[in-house]
């Protein structure tokens, strides 16, 4: 069955870096955008970045602009996100999900805690 | 951006009621491109709804979705015990993807 399995999460320091990958299976994964969603702790949903199937189209929300890094090998079906420059707000629970005019699946999420 | 408005934030109803989640957009949205999730706690998101009306695999006939233009609807005909979860919708019309805040169904 189609699976995303995320995995990189972990406590660092502010200013620190971190790198978050996605396992996929069961689809073809090269036919797909895929993106990252985010949730911090006790609150919603927000989308984060998303990549074309072949990797030429990228886009991010302002929030992470300039500092995290949305990138894919199709050969490997996987999905990284690079995040640099991290703040205290970007502590959350980090979803990739596949694409197709709605997220479905969802993986069960890493959590990217960011503290001193 | 365009911003999604969610209401109620939250909603306290019975098993066996009907539930009607509202969701606003700031300007108009695609059918073809408005979902809806359902989240339990400490689960991921699942999908419902896709093309503001169209249930997702697995998803029972209960859940329905309608709506147009800027103004879309959840609609859960009869409540089961499973069903009081955080609903939120989401649109993927602009290049900058956003979800509602969420609406939260309880038990009343």
């Amino acid at each position: 069955q189609v699976q995303l399995v995320e995995s990189g999460g972990g406590l660092v320091k502010p200013g620190g870096s971190l790198r978050l990958s996605c396992a996929a299976s069961g689809f073809t994964f090269s036919d797909y955008y895929m993106s990252w969603i985010r949730q911090a702790p006790g609150k919603g949903l927000e989308w984060v970045s998303y990549i074309s199937s072949s990797g030429t189209t990228i886009n991010y929300a302002d929030s992470v602009k300039g500092r995290f890094t949305i990138s894919r090998d199709n050969a490997k079906k996987s999905l990284y996100l690079q995040m640099n420059s991290l703040r205290a707000e970007d502590t959350a629970v980090y979803y990739c999900a596949k694409e197709v005019n709605s997220f479905d699946p969802w993986g069960q999420g890493t959590l990217v805690t960011v503290s001193s | 951006e365009i911003v999604l408005t969610q209401s109620p934030d939250t909603l306290s109803l019975s098993p066996g009621e009907r539930a009607t989640l509202s969701c606003r957009a700031s300007q108009s949205v695609s059918s073809t491109y408005l979902a809806w999730y359902q989240q339990k706690p400490g689960q991921a998101p699942r999908l419902l709804i896709y093309g503001a009306s169209s249930r997702a695999t697995g998803i029972p006939d209960r859940f329905s979705g309608s709506g147009s233009g800027t103004d879309f609807t959840l609609t859960i005909s009869r409540l089961e015990p499973e069903d009081f979860a955080v609903y939120y919708c989401q649109q993927f019309v602009s290049s900058r993807y956003t979800f509602g805040q969420g609406t939260k169904l309880e038990i009343k």
